[in-house]
Order: C-alpha cells, then structure tokens, then sequence
C-alpha cells in the first residue's frame, strides 16, 4: 500500500523567512497531493492541493511542487507569519481509491 | 448547522470496555473517514466507507469496527478498549474536490 514520508518533524524559521517541507510517497500510481494544516487544538484543514498532472500550483504565499519521476512533493511558504505556526501534514491518494494516507506531520514555528 | 460533528468530544474508559465514537455529517458526502492522531505517528486511516452499507479497512483497523447504516452517520467501535487506543480520533468526509473536512476530533483515554 502507499506509504508517505515526511521531512522535516520540526521546523523553526524567524518571520520573513521561507520554509519549505518534503514528502514523498511510494505509489507512482498516486495521482492526489494535498497538504494540511493543523493549529493547535483544531482539525486539520486542507491548505492547497496538486494533482499529478500538474507540477507546481501557487496560492498567494504558499506553492507546492511536485516531482512524479521522484515521487516527491514540496510545500514551500515565502514570507512567513507567526500565524503559519502549526503542524503541516502532507498526503498521498492512490490511484483508484478515494482515501488518503497522511504523512507523519511537521510542526513549523515562526518568531517574531 | 451544517458540517461534521463529532461526540462524545472527550472520553475516558477503562481497558477491556466498549466505547462507541459518534460521527455525524450534514452535506450527505457519500465517503467518510476515521482516523487516529498520535504524536510520532500523523494521521492514520482506521476504516472509511464509500457509501451507506460499504465500508472498508485503512492502516490501522485490528480492535476497531465500524458501520454505515446511513449516509450521514458513521460511528466507530473500540469492542474492548485497550491503552494502545488512547488517542485523538478524528472523523471527515470527503466532498466531490476530495476536500477532506473533519470533525472537531474525538480525545479518548483508555486507563
């Protein structure tokens, strides 16, 4: 079955600067890329997603990329605030199924 | 209103008993999923259900069982409780996007 891995599991950035977190999956069949973000005490929410037919999507300061050869996708957020402070996870779909497999989540603080 | 709700919200047992988790969804989304959050570990699919009376196991389904009786509720049992199941579980569905909206989470100890 799909597996996805997530790198980093913490990452610390000041304000301003850019973060970027790495996943990567082990089905080259998976065709579905989202990424969620998860504040403290809250349910996770969808941020921005990909699908496999494309290679990069851009939302204001987030963008992710993704690389099918590699089986690896990227969330990169320019400009940080204090506020993208949480937990990130990233996930895969399999081809043919409506489910999704989560990565292990990285919790990302920005300082002031 | 409208949305995903979850019940109980928090919940503290003891191992060996039974604890039914409630989920309950408005948008009548034909797929519906439960998960458990645990440090270390992300998110992890349990069960899911593609439609009423269908569903099918995830990542970690051994102690759980679940069912689909109706499109909007979809609860999932723990038939003997043990500690290893102390976690935050939480429950979504899925919109035609593949949107998952989950529910406010479910923290259960099991003593």
């Amino acid at each position: 079955g799909e597996n996805v891995e997530q790198h980093p599991s913490t990452l610390s950035v000041q304000e301003g600067d850019s973060a970027v977190i790495k996943c990567t999956y082990s089905d080259s069949a998976s065709n579905y890329f989202p990424w969620y973000k998860q504040e403290l005490g809250k349910r996770p929410q969808l941020i921005i997603d990909i699908r496999s037919n494309v290679g990069e999507k851009k939302d204001q300061r987030i963008a992710v990329t993704l690389n099918k050869t590699a089986k690896h996708f990227s969330l990169h957020i320019t400009e940080t605030q204090p506020e993208d402070s949480a937990v990130y996870f990233c996930a895969a779909s399999p081809y043919g199924t409506d489910k999704l497999i989560f990565g292990t989540g990285t919790r990302l603080q920005v300082f002031p | 209103d409208a949305g995903i709700t979850q019940s109980p919200r928090y919940k503290i047992t003891e191992t060996g008993r039974q604890v039914t988790l409630m989920c309950h969804q408005t948008w009548s989304h034909s797929y519906m999923f439960w998960y458990r959050q645990d440090l270390g570990h992300g998110l992890r699919l349990i069960y899911y259900s593609a439609a009423a009376d269908i569903t099918d196991k995830g990542e970690v389904p051994d102690g759980y069982v679940v069912s689909r009786s109706k499109t909007e509720n979809f609860p999932l049992t723990l038939e003997s409780a043990t500690r290893s199941q102390t976690s935050v579980y939480f429950c979504a569905s899925m919109a035609g996007t593949g949107e998952l909206f989950f529910g406010e989470g479910s923290r259960l100890t099991v003593l």
